[in-house]
């Protein structure tokens, strides 16, 4: 199976600035099907990123996915009070579906 | 609005098996994509468990093959899971999702908290 690390495990920043988060596989991830998703404190994960770079409607553009092959990132360029969740990327380029461990973006 | 809403026991016995139901509002799951389970242990990742579409395929995760039963129920718009033989180990928040198709999830139930103890 595809194995997804993300790093940092943790990152702290203040609001306003800029946050880059990274998804390295373990393989080729085929055609970049490479998603990602926001989690907050006792919610559902929400979808940011499909396809490596595409937002779904009504995701803000300070979002943005990047990357191909086995490294992918996600941008936020500039981070509201909001923006402070944990960040999972996920493969569905190849079977089984697989998540990575998740990063974290906390306060500074 | 796609809305989807799990239910089901909260707490599940070492060795019986977990059935859950997720039923979907706003959408019709006779009109196709796929509909799956996805798994979080508490303070853990994510762990996708399966995913079913509207004809009854269904697809599985490897290591949980054995024990998973996703099926669809169209005449109630709804789908269901049922995961045999559970551990502490099957502890965790199940959420229901639509899956675009056997892909990525675009929209998520609120999750159930299941413990097995």
């Amino acid at each position: 199976e595809t194995v997804l690390t993300q790093s940092p495990g943790t990152l702290s920043l203040s609001p306003g600035e800029r946050a880059t988060l990274a998804c390295r596989a373990s393989q080729t991830v085929s055609s970049n099907n490479l998603a990602w998703y926001q989690q907050k404190p006792g919610q559902a994960p929400r979808l940011l990123i499909y396809g490596a770079f595409s937002r779904p409607t009504g995701i803000p553009d300070r979002f943005s996915g990047s990357g191909s092959g086995t490294d992918f990132t996600l941008t936020i360029s500039r981070l509201e009070p909001e923006d402070f969740a944990v960040y999972y990327c996920q493969q569905y380029g190849n079977s089984p579906l697989t998540f990575g461990g998740g990063t974290k973006v906390e306060i500074k | 609005q796609v809305q989807l809403h799990e239910s089901g026991p909260g707490l599940v016995k070492p060795s019986e098996t977990l059935s859950l139901t997720c039923a979907v509002s706003g959408y019709s799951i006779s009109s196709g994509y796929y509909w799956a389970w996805i798994r979080q242990p508490p303070g853990k990742g994510l762990e996708w468990i399966g995913s079913i579409d509207h004809g009854g395929k269904t697809y599985y995760y490897p290591s949980l093959k054995s024990r998973v039963t996703i099926s669809v129920d169209t005449s109630k718009n709804q789908f269901s899971l049922k995961l045999s033989s559970v551990t502490a180990a099957d502890t965790a928040v199940y959420y229901c999702a639509r899956d675009i198709p056997t892909g990525y999830f675009d929209n998520w139930g609120r999750g159930t908290l299941v413990t097995v103890s």
